[in-house]
């Protein structure tokens, strides 16, 4: 089974702080991937990568940066967390060569920037 | 642009079918995904259908796609209390390449009354 993990599944942050979440995939998986959830909208995607060091802006990344420096750990950075970045955040990872392409996702971490 | 589109709630007793709709924009789609989410989890893949599928069904699940309509449904017959989560459609488009990009829907809230 694939197994997506997330370093935290709730976070208290400060205004102002720099934020980091992690997640692991232990399958091998080329391509990763950062989405936000909030009530009404969905998830909107902030970045994505399809390969180590490579990464590739999404439909949200203002405020938020990516480092992916091994194939199975990509990391959400926040600069300087804001309170509308309060939310949930999910990270996913599909394999490049089926061509299906489904996303397996962690289990979240819910954010509250105080 | 790709838009993918749902009805945010659907109420239904337990027993009955359930039918959660969802509409996409973009005619290039090649896959489409139903996923499942339940409180304070991440998602979970149900299914996915090919587009040049019509029908797809898997145990209590049955996937109507209506590609000259851009109309995709999931079907649960025999729903049951445990089935009570958000669930998501999603699109994957031609013009996503390999980065196994994909775009997700609000969300359906299904409540299933005893």
């Amino acid at each position: 089974d694939v197994k997506v993990t997330q370093s935290s599944r709730y976070l208290v942050k400060r205004t102002g702080e720099k934020v980091f979440l992690e997640c692991v995939q232990d399958m091998d998986h080329e391509n990763m991937f950062w989405y936000r959830q909030d009530p009404g909208l969905g998830l909107r995607l902030i970045y994505f990568s399809y390969d180590v060091k490579m990464k590739e802006k999404g439909d949200i990344p203002e405020g938020y940066s990516v480092s992916r420096e091994k194939k199975e750990r990509f990391s959400l950075i926040l600069e300087s967390a804001s309170t509308n970045q309060t939310s949930m955040y999910l990270c996913a990872s599909s394999l490049r060569r089926v061509s299906s392409y489904e996303q397996y996702f962690g289990p979240g971490t819910r954010l509250t920037v105080t | 642009g790709e838009d993918v589109e749902q009805s945010l709630f659907l109420s239904v007793r337990e027993g009955d079918s359930s039918v959660i709709n969802c509409t996409y924009t973009d005619s290039s789609s090649t896959y489409l995904y139903w996923y499942k989410q339940e409180p304070g989890a991440g998602l979970q893949l149900l299914t996915y259908i090919f587009s040049n599928m019509d029908m797809k069904q898997d145990q209590r699940l049955t996937v109507l796609l209506n590609k000259k309509d851009k109309h995709l449904s999931l079907r649960i017959a025999d729903t049951q209390t445990g089935d009570s989560a958000i669930y998501f459609c999603a699109e994957r488009t031609h013009g996503s390449g390999n980065t196994g990009k994909l775009i997700f829907g609000q969300g359906t809230t299904l409540q299933v009354k005893p």
